[in-house]
């Protein structure tokens, strides 16, 4: 059974950079047959997806945050991690971390972490 | 972008009911590429359906998918107390490739 953890700091202040880790068990990051995601929920709002990264390290981005966002991966530790540069209170969101296979559409996700932008 | 929208925001039904869920897209989309996940408060989205009408691992035959084109339906086919949630549609397609419904709440009247 494929787990996908998110970690990282639960509170950054306005400006900083948001850096999240998803640590995956249970399947390899390097399998070829599946891309690795960010998706953020805003505080009861819908989802948005943030971006992609294949074990190659070739990476997809939402237009809107494709300015601030970096999705890198860690075949030896079985990792991806998120930055998002610049963040300000709308970037306040629970911040999850999924599996794509082909790229299509989320099969297993993290359970999620809640990041909240204040001073 | 192709925008998704979801009808209606909200549904207020008892259990034992059937109940349709639409996702209209603003271009055509592919069946390949649409999906239905399901939420409930305080856990991560589910996925349901992939592929428009394959049902996920795990996921029970009351749950099926339809559609084609612009207009997609997911349908519980009798709601059980666990079905009230949130649901979504998600489509793969051109840039941004992955985009979201706004989601349909079910609730219990």
């Amino acid at each position: 059974q494929v787990q996908l953890q998110e970690s990282g700091p639960g509170l950054v202040k306005p400006s900083d950079t948001l850096s999240l880790t998803c640590t995956v068990s249970g399947g390899s990051v390097s399998s070829g047959s599946y891309y690795w995601s960010w998706i953020r929920q805003p505080p009861g709002k819908g989802l948005e997806w943030i971006g992609y990264i294949y074990y190659s390290g070739s990476t997809n981005y939402n237009p809107s945050l494709m300015s601030r966002v970096t999705i890198s991966v860690d075949t030896s530790k079985n990792q991806f991690s998120l930055k998002l540069s610049s963040v300000t209170a709308a970037d306040t969101a629970v911040y999850y971390c999924a599996r794509v296979p082909r790229g299509v559409y989320f099969d297993y996700w993290g359970q999620g972490t809640l990041v909240t932008v204040s001073s | 972008e192709i925008v998704l929208t979801q009808s209606p925001g909200t549904l207020s039904l008892s259990p034992g009911e059937r109940v349709t869920l639409s996702c209209r897209a603003s271009q055509s989309v592919s069946s390949s590429y649409l999906a239905w996940y399901q939420q409930k408060p305080g856990q991560a989205p589910r996925l349901l359906i992939y592929g428009a009408s394959s049902r996920a691992t795990g996921i029970p035959d009351r749950f099926s998918g339809s559609g084609s084109g612009t207009d997609f339906t997911l349908t519980i086919s009798r709601l059980e107390p666990e079905d009230f949630a949130v649901y979504y549609c998600q489509q793969y397609g051109s840039s941004p490739p992955l985009t979201f419904g706004g989601g349909t709440k079910v609730e219990i009247k």
